[in-house]
Parts: structure tokens; sequence; C-alpha cells
């Protein structure tokens, strides 16, 4: 166990919708990542916020968003899905010693 | 722009065979140097990490890499591989600009045949 929870783990919605993925990271830890896994693109980095504020920006859509709140815990906002949005996004934290992650939240859009 | 290439995106091995998986990355200022590992279905863990000192570091596993500064590389080794060892294995790099910002590499399928 990581210490990092994502919800939901399964998430299947249709195209045009918005969804919201939600990560709790490690207690303690500021910094809070998104990733996006898919298969023809391997492991991108969309955007990092550390303790409420945005740290750095990766390839992250337009339609995508996110936002980290007092509590800690970061919430990533997809809209007007796509079919190829459909991949495993993950959440890590990290407290300067290396990244945890959580188990990813699947999302497909059909 | 900052990138992490990993050399080979598939390997395939028997048992007992050793292993090695190149990273390499451009970025001229101080990094801290990573290796993941997803097992299948599963989310990434950390196997080891390298900061500072000793170049060649040891994780879990039975797993060790050796950050060659001259040559940008950080590079993921194992004597004897198990069928357990069958995953996805990630090198990332954080550079030291104060920016936090992890940079991944594509990953290497190890595929290991019992």
């Amino acid at each position: 166990d990581s210490g990092v929870t994502q919800t939901p783990k399964h998430l299947i919605t249709a195209t045009g919708q918005r969804v919201t993925l939600r990560c709790s990271p490690r207690s303690g830890d500021l910094s809070v990542y998104w990733y996006q896994q898919s298969l023809d693109q391997g492991l991108q980095f969309l955007i990092q916020y550390y303790n409420g504020e945005e740290r750095a920006k990766g390839n992250i859509l337009e339609r995508f968003s996110a936002q980290q709140f007092p509590d800690l815990h970061s919430e990533l906002n997809l809209s007007s899905l796509e079919l190829g949005d459909s991949a495993l996004y993950f959440c890590a934290s990290s407290g300067g010693t290396g990244a945890f992650f959580g188990q990813g939240t699947r999302l497909t859009v059909v | 722009a900052q990138s992490v290439s990993q050399h080979n995106h598939h390997v395939i091995l028997s048992e007992a065979a050793s292993l090695e998986l190149g990273c390499n990355y451009s970025y001229g200022g101080t990094v801290n140097l990573f290796w993941y590992v997803q097992y299948p279905g599963q989310h990434l863990q950390l196997l080891l990490k390298y900061f500072s000192g000793d170049p060649l570091v040891k994780g879990i596993k039975g797993f060790e890499a050796e950050f060659i500064k001259s040559k940008f590389s950080f590079n993921l080794r194992k004597p004897s591989v198990q069928w357990s060892d069958t995953a996805e294995y990630f090198c990332a790099v954080t550079p030291n600009t104060g920016g936090f910002k992890t940079i991944f590499g594509a990953g290497t399928r190890l595929f290991v045949k019992a």
C-alpha cells in the first residue's frame, strides 16, 4: 500500500461527458502529480501541484484541469471526453524522496 | 527540452538470465534519478533512487542501478531475473531546479519466461 488513494478505480462514461478523478496523497506529502498512461503514449506527466499551487505543467489538454485543496487532496477534471481519453490516470504524491503512486483510475470512454 | 530515453521497449529473458535496462537523460544540471516498476494490474512502485553519494545504488528485490554522470545514464541491473520480475519498468528523472517536475521514460516491458 503506497498510502496514496485514488477514487474511483474504474469509470466508464460516454463521449462528451465530464468526470472528476480524486486523489488523496500520503500523509504529510505536499506535492501531487497527475499522470496519464495509455498504450500508445506510455506514461505522460500532466500536472503537478505543491501545497495548493500549480507548480509544473506537462502535456495536459485544455479540456483537462486540476486543483489541490487546502487539505491537500487533489482532483483532476476531464471534460468533453473523447474516445482517445481512455487511459489509466495515476496520481502520485511526494515529500521529496521519490514519488508514491496510487492504484490509478481506469477511465473508459465509450 | 529535458527528456528521458529508455532504449528497449520490450525485453524477453529466460529465468536466471542477467538483466540490464538502459536509461539516458538529457539535462545538464543536478538530477535525482529513480526506477519504478509496475507489475501487471498494479500501480507503480519505487524500485530504487539516487540522490547523491555512491553512484551504485541498491534497491528492492535484488535490483541495482549505476549512475554514470559523464554518460547521463542510470541503467538498471539484476544478476538473475525471476518469472515474478515480469513487469514494466520506468526510469524517471527529477531535475534539481526546485520545480519538482519528474520526467518519465517511455517504459520497458520485461517478460521473463519460466
